[in-house]
Parts: C-alpha cells; structure tokens; sequence
C-alpha cells in the first residue's frame, strides 16, 4: 500500500534554532501534501496544505514565515520550523493524497521539544 | 466552520466486549469520513474510510456506520482485544483534496 515517510521521528533544538522535517511519499506521487500539527490532549489541526511547484496554502493563524514549507517535487514536502521556541513543541505529521483523491496516507509524525 | 465532536473521550472496558465509540460532525456537506488509529507517540493508521455516499464499511472486527443527513458517525469494535489499546480518531474530509478535520479522539484501553 501507499507509504509515507517523514524525518525525524523526533527531534529536540535549542530555542532560537530552526528545524526541518521531511515527508516522503515512497511509492507515489504526492502532488499534495499537508501538514498537521498536535498538542498535548487535542485534535490533530491543519497547518498548511503544500503543493508541488507552487506556495502552500496556511490555514488561518498559522505564520507562514515561521512554518516555511517546500514541495519541490512530488515525492517530498519539507516543513521548517524557523527560530524554534518552547511553544512550538508539538507533534509535527504530514499526510499525501494519492492522486485522483483520498484517502490520505500519514507519515509516523515528528515530535518537537524545544527547549 | 466544521467542527467534529467525539464521545466518550476515554473508555476503559474488560477484554472480550463490544464497543461503540460515536463521532459527530456540524456540517453535513462531507466528502468522506475517516477512522484512525493512533498509537502513543506514532502517526496515524487508517482503519476505515466511508465515503459520503456509503452508510457503513467493515474490515475484521471493525463496523463504521455514517449517517451524513445527521452528522453522525459509529466506530463498532467487536470482541475487544488488549491489543486495541489505542486513541481512535475521527475526521471529516469536506472536498476530494482538501485536508482533514479531525476530532480529538477517544482514548480507548482494553484491560485484560
């Protein structure tokens, strides 16, 4: 089945420092990717929907200067988190759309701890 | 805006029963519906995607029913097992590409 991948399970930074995460699509191509984010004890919530060879597009109240998202080709979406602070600390999971639709496949997630 | 409730948020039953956990969701005009399973700390596991025009899906021991008119939908797990331990997720797809709307699940323990 379709599988997604996403680098590194976890990570922990200094505040300040920036991080990248990385979301593969391995045996597809994912013309769109998006990016959800979980704290503790709530939903999974929409960041950005990332598509291949354009801007991504940041649901409201998310920094789209902060969260900088790259989908340069159709296997691979990045998301960086730039000057990292404790309040980002999360659980960081993308997801690809096959194409001609759902479902949506989810990478393992990434959890953050800024500290 | 959709909004996607679920109920109980937590539930612990012995081994060997079966379960229900519910999903509801504000607007009705859904693509699809979805299951998941999240273990802790780990991404998520599709077990069940109900498209708008379907009333349920089954696979093993899992039945998802959805009823789109009332904006419902029921996760049936049967003969529980330890092994499905687990926080279980609903979330509305509202278009074909769109991202997913999720609720913040039902943390479900299965004692032995």
């Amino acid at each position: 089945g379709a599988v997604v991948s996403q680098h590194p399970s976890w990570v922990i930074c200094k505040s300040g420092t920036s991080v990248k995460i990385e979301c593969r699509s391995l045996d597809f191509q994912a013309t769109t990717m998006f990016w959800y984010r979980q704290f503790p004890k709530q939903s999974l919530m929409l960041m950005a929907t990332s598509n291949e060879g354009s801007k991504a597009t940041y649901e409201q109240g998310v920094e789209k200067d902060k969260f900088l998202i790259n989908h340069a080709s159709l296997t691979l979406s990045t998301l960086t988190v730039t000057s990292a602070h404790p309040e980002d600390s999360s659980f960081y999971i993308c997801s690809a759309i096959l194409p001609g639709g759902s479902p949506l496949h989810f990478g393992n997630g990434t959890r953050l701890t800024v500290t | 805006k959709q909004e996607v409730t679920q109920i109980p948020a937590a539930l612990s039953v012995p081994e060997g029963e079966n379960l229900v956990l519910n999903c509801s969701f504000t607007d009705s005009a859904i693509y699809n519906l979805q299951w998941f399973r999240q273990d802790p700390g780990k991404g998520l596991t599709s077990l069940l995607l109900i498209q708008s025009s379907q009333r349920e899906q089954t696979s093993g021991r899992l039945n998802a029913s959805l009823d789109k008119s009332s904006g419902r939908s029921t996760l049936y797990i049967a003969a529980s097992q330890p092994g499905d331990s687990a926080t279980y997720l609903c979330a509305v797809n509202e278009g074909g590409a769109d991202g997913l709307t999720f609720g913040k699940g039902t943390h479900l323990i299965i004692q032995p």
